[in-house]
C-alpha cells in the first residue's frame, strides 16, 4: 500500500528566509504527486502537481517542487517565504494508472516569524 | 465557476443520530471524492463516485455510504454516529472522462461534531 511522510510536524521560518518541505513517499511505481495548503478552517488548495517530465516544477504562490526517484521525494521549496504562506501543508501521492484516489502525508504545519 | 460547494458548514450531531453531508462539484467535473480529516491528521480517502456508483473504497465501516445524482452532485451518509466521527469532511471533484492527468478541487468542508 502507498505511504507518504512528512517528518517535519512543525517548520518556523523567519519572514523572507528560503522554505523546504520535505516528503517522501513510497509506492511500487512512480505515483502522481501532489502538494496542497490548507488554512485554518479551509479547505485545501492545490500548490503543485508532478505527473512526468521535469523533476522541477513551478507552481502557484511562488513555490517550487522537485521530484527525485531515487530519493522517493518530491520536496516543496520557496526562495523566500511571505507572512500569509503560513499555514499547513499536505503532499500526497496518486497511482498513475489513471486519476484514482490520494494517499495524504499527516501535515507539516508552517509557522512564520517576523 | 462556484468551484465545489459544501454544506452545511457546521453540523452538530448527537452520538447514535445519522447525518448526510452535501456537495456540488466544480462545473464540469464528473467524479466525487469524500475524504475525513480528523483533528491534526492529513485527510484520509472515504470513498469516489463516478456515474452514480461507489467506484472505490477506503477503510471505512458500512456505517458511511454515498450517493452520486444524474447532476454529479453527491451525499454522504454516516449512521449511528460516534464520538470518534466528529471531523472535517471533505470533498473533492475531478473529470475521469478519458484523460487521467487530472487534478482534485477541494470544497472548503463540513465541520462534523458528535456530542
Amino acid at each position: 500500500a502507498q505511504s507518504v511522510t512528512q517528518p517535519d510536524i512543525h517548520i518556523t521560518v523567519s519572514e523572507g528566509a528560503s522554505l523546504e518541505l520535505r516528503c517522501n513517499y513510497s509506492y511500487g511505481a512512480t505515483p502522481y504527486l501532489f502538494w496542497y495548503v490548507q488554512s485554518p478552517g479551509q479547505g485545501l488548495q492545490l500548490l503543485q502537481k508532478y505527473f512526468s517530465g521535469d523533476t522541477l516544477v513551478q507552481g502557484i504562490k511562488g513555490f517550487e517542487a522537485e521530484f527525485k526517484r531515487s530519493q522517493s521525494s518530491f520536496n516543496l521549496r520557496k526562495p523566500s517565504v511571505h507572512w500569509s504562506d503560513a499555514a499547513e501543508y499536505f503532499c500526497a501521492v496518486a497511482p498513475n494508472s489513471g486519476y484514482s484516489t490520494l494517499t495524504f502525508g499527516k501535515g507539516t504545519m508552517l509557522l512564520v516569524s517576523p | 465557476d462556484a468551484g465545489v460547494t459544501q454544506s452545511p458548514t457546521h453540523l452538530i450531531k448527537t452520538r447514535g443520530q445519522q447525518v448526510t453531508l452535501r456537495c456540488s462539484p466544480k462545473s464540469g467535473h464528473d467524479t466525487v471524492s469524500w475524504y475525513q480529516q480528523a483533528l491534526g491528521q492529513g485527510p484520509q480517502f472515504i470513498f469516489q463516485y463516478y456515474e452514480e456508483e461507489e467506484r472505490q473504497r477506503g477503510n471505512f465501516p458500512d456505517r458511511f455510504s454515498g450517493h452520486q445524482f444524474p447532476n454529479y452532485s453527491s451525499e454522504l451518509n454516516v449512521n449511528a454516529l460516534l464520538l470518534g466521527d466528529s471531523a472535517l469532511y471533505l470533498c473533492a471533484s475531478s473529470f475521469l472522462g478519458s484523460t487521467s492527468n487530472t487534478e482534485a478541487f477541494f470544497g472548503q468542508g463540513t465541520r462534523l461534531t458528535v456530542v
